[in-house]
Order: C-alpha cells, then structure tokens, then sequence
C-alpha cells in the first residue's frame, strides 16, 4: 500500500505565527490530496484538499500545496488561533483502482496564546 | 441531515464475546470504510467497501470482517474479540475512492 509520512509529528507556536505540516506519500498515482483536522473527543473533518492538476489552494487562513514531482503536499494555517489547536492528518490517495487508503500519522498542533 | 452514524458509541465486552459495530450513511456514498484509532498509531483502515457486495483488506483486517449487501450500510463484526482490539473505531463514507472521508462519531470499544 501507500507509504505516507509525515512531519513533524508534534508543532508548538505562537498565536499569529504560522504553521507548516508536509506530507511525503509514495504511490505516484495519487492524485487526491486532502487534509483532517480532529478536534479532541471529536471526529476527523475535512479542512481542506487539492487535486493533481491543481499546485496550490487556498481558503481563507488555511492553504495547500501539491509537488506531484516530489510527491509531497503540505498544510500552511497562517495567523494562528487557538482554536486551530488540534491534530491534522493527511490522506493522499487515487481515484483509480481499488486500494487501501493510508494515513499520515498525525501531527499535535498546539497554538500557544 | 446528511450524515454518518455509528452504534454503539461505546461499549465494554469480554473476550470472545462476538459484536457488531453498525455504520449507516444517508448520502449515497458508494465508497465505505473502517478504521481504528490507537495513540500513537494514527488512523488505520480496517476494511473498505468500493459498493455493494464489493469489499477489500485495509491495512489490520485481522480479527474484522465486514458485509455490504446495501449501499447505506457497512457493519464491522468481530466473531471473537480480544484485549488488543480495545480502541476507538470511525467509520466513513465518500462519494468515491478518491473524494472527502466524512466520518462518523467514533465508538469506543474496550475488550476485558
């Protein structure tokens, strides 16, 4: 299945800095990019995601870029809340044949106010 | 309300003890699956559903089996539970392989 990996695992910032996860993935048919934040006690949701023909994304605070050729996407969350405090999780995966889809491991984000 | 929903949201078992996990979706999603969540492992897939009658091995489908005879459903059974199947477990549905995972609320299970 999809090797995927991602960094850091664990990210401490300050309100109003910003933050930057990178999800490396190893299947080149992927083609699907999204990224989940899970609040505490709560279900993943769905915050943001780009397709491959698309290199970057962006929806108010929260931004995503695509490097098909590195195969590795990343999270940009720019001015930084506390509420943004939470664990994200990236997915990549093909809209193609039937497999497995793999997550990232997760990274604790922790906006320090 | 377009949703997922799981039942059980929790329940405490003995070992051997055969249950099920129930998952319905109301948004016609063709694309089902089920993951575990253990601290420091992250989400891992269980089984998926690619549509009716039509399901794979995820990443730990030891222990698990699944049945899809409708679109709407996809329940997680386990014949004879042990102590390391004690997790939290999420079920999802999207409209295809490679769109948004809407999750349901998650059922804690522990195993004794």
């Amino acid at each position: 299945g999809e090797n995927v990996e991602q960094h850091p695992s664990t990210l401490s910032v300050q309100e109003g800095d910003s933050a930057v996860i990178k999800c490396t993935y190893s299947d080149s048919a992927s083609n699907y990019f999204p990224w989940y934040k899970q609040e505490l006690g709560k279900r993943p949701q769905l915050i943001i995601d780009i397709r491959s023909n698309v290199g970057e994304k962006k929806d108010q605070r929260i931004a995503v870029t695509l490097n098909k050729t590195a195969k590795h996407f990343s999270l940009h969350i720019t001015e930084t809340q506390p509420e943004d405090s939470a664990v994200y999780f990236c997915a990549p995966i093909s809209s193609g044949s039937a497999r497995q889809l793999t997550f990232g491991s997760g990274t604790q984000l922790t906006v320090l106010p | 309300e377009a949703q997922v929903t799981q039942n059980p949201r929790y329940l405490i078992t003995v070992t051997g003890k055969k249950l099920t996990v129930t998952c319905s979706q109301n948004m016609n999603h063709e694309y089902m699956s089920w993951y575990r969540q253990d601290p420091g492992l992250g989400l891992r897939q269980i089984y998926y559903s690619m549509n009716v009658e039509v399901t794979d091995k995820g990443d730990v489908p030891e222990g698990y089996k699944v049945s899809r005879k409708e679109k709407r459903n996809f329940p997680l059974i386990l014949e004879s539970p042990s102590p390391n199947q004690t997790s939290l477990y999420f079920c999802a549905s999207s409209l295809s392989q490679g769109d948004t995972q809407y999750f349901g609320p998650g059922t804690r299970l522990t195993v004794l």
